[in-house]
């Protein structure tokens, strides 16, 4: 696709319920990060993949959170045993090539709700 | 560890000039970026410094000082599509500097 795509676009759900979250991001991307935003707050980091080497998985709060991106490509974010505060956007970004100072380029988000 | 403080809002009326600063703390330092993102949008990317001094795009510059650990936005001949957030974010952790460390963000608000 054009851009990177995340699905769903809203969830809502009981705490103490499992949720996946996806990403797809922008064809020939190698990099792709996960980030979370409270209301009105910064970007949070979470996770970030980088072509075939191990993740860094500095960002993730708890064990509860985990991400996995299959084949290069489409990545999903899995939290368990959901908490209230976890409520936020979780956006998804990809940056082509192996340099840093490559832009970010971001989805829309998945808006969660944890009832 | 990475930390970035700017102004949590700025006001201004269309036509006007808006200088966003952005000081930052950091243990790495490869570059300074620029994000700007619309309510229940996605951020988008909007500049990158990393080298010192002043980058132009069009109605927007910014503007770098490794040795002041400061940076800032310049919004020029500002519209009402103006009105957002924008966030700095400091390129310097990880692996050849592949992370980025966001600040929490100017909400502008450009009145009519």
């Amino acid at each position: 696709g054009a851009g990177v795509s995340q699905s769903p676009s809203n969830k809502v759900t009981e705490k103490g319920k499992d949720v996946e979250l996806r990403c797809d991001p922008i064809s020939g991307h190698t990099a792709l990060y996960w980030y979370r935003q409270s209301l009105g707050q910064g970007l949070e980091f979470l996770i970030y993949f980088q072509g075939n080497s191990a993740p860094d998985k500095s960002g993730l709060p708890s064990d509860r959170f985990s991400a996995e991106r299959t084949g290069g490509s489409v990545s999903t974010l899995t939290i368990q045993r959901t908490q209230q505060e976890d409520s936020a956007v979780y956006l998804c970004a990809s940056r082509k090539g192996g340099q840093g100072d490559q832009p970010q380029h971001f989805g829309d988000g998945t808006r969660l709700s944890i009832l | 560890g990475q930390s970035l403080e700017q102004p949590s809002e700025v006001t201004a009326v269309e036509g006007a000039i808006v200088q966003i600063n952005c000081t930052y703390q950091t243990s790495g330092f490869y570059g300074l970026s620029w994000y700007q993102q619309h309510d229940g949008g996605a951020p988008t990317f909007l500049s990158y410094n990393a080298l010192d001094g002043l980058e132009e795009t069009g109605r927007f510059s910014s503007f770098l000082s490794r040795s002041d650990s400061y940076g800032y936005l310049l919004l020029q001949e500002l519209q009402m599509k103006d009105s957002a957030s924008y966030f700095c974010a400091v390129r310097g952790e990880g692996a050849a500097g592949n992370k980025l460390t966001f600040g929490g963000g100017t909400r502008v608000l450009v009145k009519p």
